[in-house]
């Protein structure tokens, strides 16, 4: 069973679309995020959720909105997809109480063309 | 804000030899977390290791074991008896100890074992 899984792993898209990924995670963790990893492999927080309230909201434009149905499921919903969005997407969840260390999904890569 | 700094982007290391990877960070936090994540070219972030800050030992996790210093905030990994596999990039991540859970990432190094 994958621990933490999202879908789609290949997206690619043109300018202006509006696109959606989707995350789910069956280790009953608290805490979910997402994290973009740019073409230099950097990888930043983009937004977190704890029990399905937002706690993280870092430097990210309006047009990427996480929606958190319950505590299982992250979603990525990306508006007006521009050029400069093309990267990797990673979910990831982990459990607070804990370590706090974070389980990633595979990724999703995002091309926008 | 913490920072964490991989100042070594790539390495390179022959099969069955040793190599120690570097990560210092800076923060002003007592109690935190650290931890290395090896990403391999599938993409998959795999964590490697971790250690709690409060904990004087430092961790060992079969071939790979951390020299944490926390006076110098430096957390540097080691990975003996290097193997073919383990070619990927490795990050450093910092994890504060109060209830703002994200990670803050290193730059990584790229890291390639040699046959």
């Amino acid at each position: 069973d994958t621990a933490v899984s999202q879908t789609p792993k290949y997206l690619v898209t043109q300018m202006g679309n509006d696109k959606s990924i989707k995350c789910e995670q069956n280790l009953g963790h608290d805490t979910m995020y997402w994290y973009k990893q740019d073409s230099k492999k950097f990888l930043k927080i983009m937004f977190s959720y704890n029990n399905k309230e937002l706690i993280i909201n870092e430097t990210v434009p309006n047009r990427f909105s996480p929606k958190s149905p319950d505590k299982a499921h992250l979603n990525l919903h990306i508006n007006s997809l521009e050029l400069g969005d093309s990267a990797v997407y990673f979910c990831a969840s982990s459990q607070a109480a804990l370590w706090g260390e974070a389980f990633f999904g595979q990724g999703t890569r995002l091309t926008v063309v | 804000a913490q920072t964490v700094t991989q100042s070594q982007p790539e390495m390179s290391v022959q099969e069955a030899e040793t190599v120690t990877l570097s990560c210092t960070y800076d923060t002003s936090e007592s109690n935190y977390y650290l931890f290395w994540y090896k990403q391999p070219p599938s993409r998959q972030m795999i964590l490697v290791i971790r250690q709690e800050a409060y904990k004087q030992q430092n961790a060992t996790e079969n071939r790979f074991s951390v020299n944490f210093q926390k006076a110098a905030k430096s957390f540097s990994l080691k990975i003996s008896d290097s193997q073919l596999g383990d070619t990927a990039m490795y990050f450093c991540a910092f994890r504060g100890g109060g209830s703002n859970y994200k990670l803050t990432f290193g730059k990584g190094t790229l890291l390639t074992v040699n046959p």
